[in-house]
């Protein structure tokens, strides 16, 4: 089956560092989105990007957050000045044109701790 | 607004025993319900969908979740748990091809021998 890829599995930081995560989307996916979880809440959505540009945003994804395809392959989210509530689980997530939710594939997560 | 509530955080069962979790959602459209089990490591794997028709749908693993539109509800059963079923399980509600999922704060299943 085919599978959404992020590195690494877990990241730890210090407060004010930049940090960028790393997705390899399933191939032939067109639509990307970054969720997260932080620890003990609900998994949120932050952000959903087709056509090279972001199709919508949550409130959460401020000017600190930024999505980028700078290849065919990878899909990143970069995290300006991390904050301490900044640590948590965040999932990236892909689909195929025109397809339904049902084909929404995750990653296994990257594990970002800032200290 | 658009909201999940998953009311257990955690939930024992012994193995060969029944299970239900719970999901209750508050949605202005037609919902679209979904369930989500991430085992350790893992990605949020799909068991199973709810977009119209039948309201009892079967997925994978043998699990099966019922819609309830008078009690907004969207509930996971299995009639006998496995060891490996030991997992987080995430409901979810949105659109058929909406940009996003609103989930709950999941629970966690421990099962015991």
């Amino acid at each position: 089956e085919p599978e959404v890829t992020q590195t690494p599995s877990h990241q730890v930081t210090q407060m004010g560092q930049e940090v960028i995560l790393r997705c390899v989307p399933i191939s032939n996916h067109l639509y990307f989105y970054w969720y997260r979880q932080i620890l003990g809440q609900k998994v949120e959505f932050l952000v959903s990007f087709y056509n090279n540009e972001i199709s919508e945003k949550s409130e959460i994804f401020d000017d600190q957050f930024s999505v980028e395809r700078p290849d065919g392959s990878n899909f990143t989210l970069k995290i300006r000045s991390t904050k301490l509530e900044d640590s948590a689980m965040y999932f990236c997530a892909s689909k195929g044109t025109d397809s339904t939710n049902e084909k929404l594939f995750f990653g296994s997560g990257t594990q970002l701790s800032v200290l | 607004a658009q909201s999940v509530t998953q009311p257990d955080i955690h939930i024992t069962v012994s193995e060969g025993a029944s299970l239900e979790l719970r999901c209750n959602y508050s949605y202005g459209a037609t919902p679209y319900l979904f369930w989500y089990v991430q085992s350790p490591g893992q990605g949020l794997q799909l068991l199973l969908k709810y977009f119209s028709g039948d309201t009892l749908v079967q997925g994978i693993k043998g699990f099966e979740a019922e819609f309830k539109r008078s009690q907004s509800s969207f509930n996971l059963r299995k009639p006998s748990v496995h060891w490996s079923d030991a997992a987080e399980y995430f409901c979810a509600v949105g659109a058929v091809y909406g940009n996003k999922l609103v989930f709950g704060a999941g629970t966690i299943l421990r099962v015991k021998s």
